[in-house]
């Protein structure tokens, strides 16, 4: 059973745009909620994370909302760049137990 | 953060042979883990590295198959066996530090068997 579900599998955006990846999850335990970022040939970097007490993180132009009733979470990433394009994965934990969902491949066209 | 570096970075090897690959991370970390990654999908944990113990192993994968050392808080090794190119994928090492939160990946190694 996943138990983090991510979409869509793959994004397009215009450069500028906003790219919004979400995941949702069932298990009430998780308190920990990162998301990840992968270029091509490198291991997945930590991008943003959010804890389940708060409603919205913002770093830069990556916002990270958490609905904590719907069980859901979504990375926002505003004003899209080329340079943003790559696999993100959302993740979900609790006491060293990790979970991710299957990726987002996201392309940025100029 | 954690710095983490794996050995080799790539590697192409014939059925059959074994393969072992280094985890270093610049600091204690409180838990190891090993990844499998098939280009294009998504992380599939092997087995948590234990300090001192044996790994602990998911479902589908068996210690003779992948034998990981952990002898200290920093380093651990996991080694492909008797592989065949069902194995080639991207293996990944990756550390959390102090409390059970933050996850840190290493590059990852690129095996190819033929």
């Amino acid at each position: 059973q996943q138990q983090v579900k991510q979409s869509p599998q793959s994004l397009i955006v215009q450069k500028g745009g906003i790219s919004i990846i979400n995941c949702a999850y069932e298990n009430t335990a998780f308190d920990y909620f990162p998301w990840y970022q992968q270029f091509p040939g490198k291991g997945p970097a930590l991008l943003i994370a959010i804890r389940p007490d708060v409603s919205e993180k913002k770093e830069g132009r990556f916002t990270i909302s958490f609905n904590k009733s719907a069980k859901q979470f979504s990375l926002h990433i505003m004003d899209s760049q080329p340079g943003d394009s790559a696999t993100y994965f959302c993740a979900a934990s609790s006491v060293g137990q990790f979970y991710f969902g299957t990726g987002t491949s996201l392309t940025v066209i100029p | 953060s954690a710095v983490i570096s794996q050995k080799p970075s790539r590697d192409i090897c014939q059925r059959g042979t074994s393969l072992t690959i280094q985890c270093q991370v610049d600091s204690q970390v409180t838990m190891m883990f090993w990844y499998r990654q098939q280009p294009g999908q998504s992380l599939t944990l092997i087995a948590t590295a234990n300090q001192g113990s044996e790994a602990t192993y998911e479902s589908g994968f068996v210690i003779d198959k992948f034998p990981i050392s952990r002898p200290n808080l920093t380093f651990s090794t996991l080694t492909v066996s008797n592989m065949s190119p069902e194995d080639s994928s991207i293996y990944l090492c990756s550390v959390v530090k102090g409390g059970f939160e933050t996850q840190y990946f290493g590059p990852g190694t690129r095996l190819l068997v033929l």
